[in-house]
Formats: structure tokens, C-alpha cells, sequence
């Protein structure tokens, strides 16, 4: 199973919005609804953002949105603030096994 | 309120066994739906899947580990454990366990801090 294919890194100003891409295949992230999103500031463990391709945690600002298309979901961030950038991973689950991307380091400017 | 904390070596030696523990509290590993998995992180790298139990004891193994993985679970405990074998510096990296359930279906809601294991002679 390999990695889903992430964008090495984005950037974007302070109340822009910016989209993450996380490209699978038919096999995984084209297969069920089951990709989540998470945050993950440096030396801390990861955030659940986005689970089941677009529904948000309680406590997760309505300015983090998932969605699908194809063998393609995006995670896309409204508003940016200074306080989002950290590195986002996508994660697909098929069954088994959970597969995640590369990671996508988020930069506001 | 839900809280997991991974325990273990800091430091092996290439082809030791690592045997890391998963202590969480807040929800039972008998409940229907619930899973506990494991995922790691080399320094500056991505994250990578492991293995995962579930509360009827069906495991989950990463294939292309699969041969050097052993997950299990006392309930009684409120425990997983992890263990994998021939260790190798390669395998250096942080090892958290975080919470699966059909709540929040193929996805990790809560995580641990995780733990820096690192494999050297």
C-alpha cells in the first residue's frame, strides 16, 4: 500500500484560504468516505481535523472543511490564521490497512 | 475524559525486541466500536501506520510489517501493547497509540504524547 500523495507544502497569507490535495487511488481514498485530516505542530502528536471526508470534531473551527472527488480529497482552510500553520497529514482507511500521506507543511505568510 | 500515554525504552540495540505499552483511560476496550492503534513518526518524516486492535480482539497489521508486529490487549488493565521484533535503526522514530471508534469511523480521535524510540548500538 503506498502513501497518498500530499503537496510537500503550501502557503498563504493571514484571511486567505488554502486547499490541500491528498491523491490515492480507487483502492483507498476512491473506494469509501473514510479520509480524515490531522494538524500536527512541531514536537506534538497529531489532531483529528477532519474524519469520514468532511465531518469536524467537536471543538474544531468551522473554518477546517474536507471534502472528495475521484480518487482526490482536500482539506481546505478558511481564514487563515497564524496559528494553522503546522504540518497537515491525510489518512484514507479501505478495511485495512490506514494509509497515510507524505504530509503537506502549511506556511502563513 | 479520554487520555492515552505510551510507555517504553528510549534506547535498543539493532535486532532487539521493542515492547512499547499503550495505558489510556476515559473508555474501555470492551465497548463495541472501539479500537486502539499504533502509529509512528521518524524524525522529519511522515506518519505510518502500524497495527490496531479491536474491542473483539480482531488485529490489524501494516503488511509490510506485518511479520515483526504483535498487538494485544488487556482490557483489564486498560492496556495495549506492542511489540515488534528485529528492531533496526531505520526504525527510529516517535510510537504513539491513539483511540479508533465507529463514532468517528477509520480515523484516530484522541493520541497519546508518543514516545522517542530510538535503535542504536
Amino acid at each position: 500500500q503506498s502513501a497518498l500523495t500530499q503537496p510537500a507544502s503550501v502557503s498563504g497569507s493571514p484571511g486567505q484560504s488554502i486547499t490541500i490535495s491528498c491523491t490515492g487511488t480507487s483502492s483507498d481514498v476512491g473506494s469509501y468516505n473514510l479520509v480524515s485530516w490531522y494538524q500536527q505542530h512541531p514536537g506534538k502528536a497529531p489532531k483529528l481535523m477532519i474524519y469520514e471526508g468532511s465531518k469536524r470534531p467537536s471543538g474544531v473551527s468551522n473554518r477546517f472543511s474536507g471534502s472528495k472527488s475521484g480518487n482526490t480529497a482536500s482539506l481546505t482552510i478558511s481564514g487563515l490564521q497564524a496559528e494553522d500553520e503546522a504540518d497537515y497529514y491525510c489518512c484514507s482507511y479501505a478495511g485495512s490497512p490506514w494509509v497515510f500521506g507524505g504530509g503537506t507543511k502549511l506556511t502563513v505568510l | 475524559q479520554i487520555t492515552l500515554k505510551e510507555s517504553g525504552p528510549t534506547l535498543v540495540k539493532p535486532t532487539q525486541t521493542l515492547t512499547l505499552t499503550c495505558t489510556f483511560s476515559g473508555f474501555s476496550l470492551s465497548t463495541s466500536g472501539v479500537g486502539v492503534g499504533w502509529i509512528r513518526q521518524p524524525p522529519g518524516k511522515a506518519l505510518e501506520w502500524l497495527a490496531l486492535i479491536y474491542w473483539d480482539d480482531d488485529k490489524r497489521y501494516s503488511p509490510s510489517l506485518k511479520s515483526r508486529l504483535t498487538i494485544t490487549k488487556d482490557t483489564s488493565k486498560n492496556q495495549v501493547v506492542l511489540t515488534m521484533t528485529n528492531m533496526d535503526p531505520v526504525d527510529t522514530a516517535t510510537y504513539y497509540c491513539a483511540l479508533s471508534s465507529i463514532a468517528a469511523a477509520g480515523s484516530f480521535r484522541y493520541w497519546g504524547q508518543g514516545t522517542l524510540v530510538t535503535v542504536s548500538s
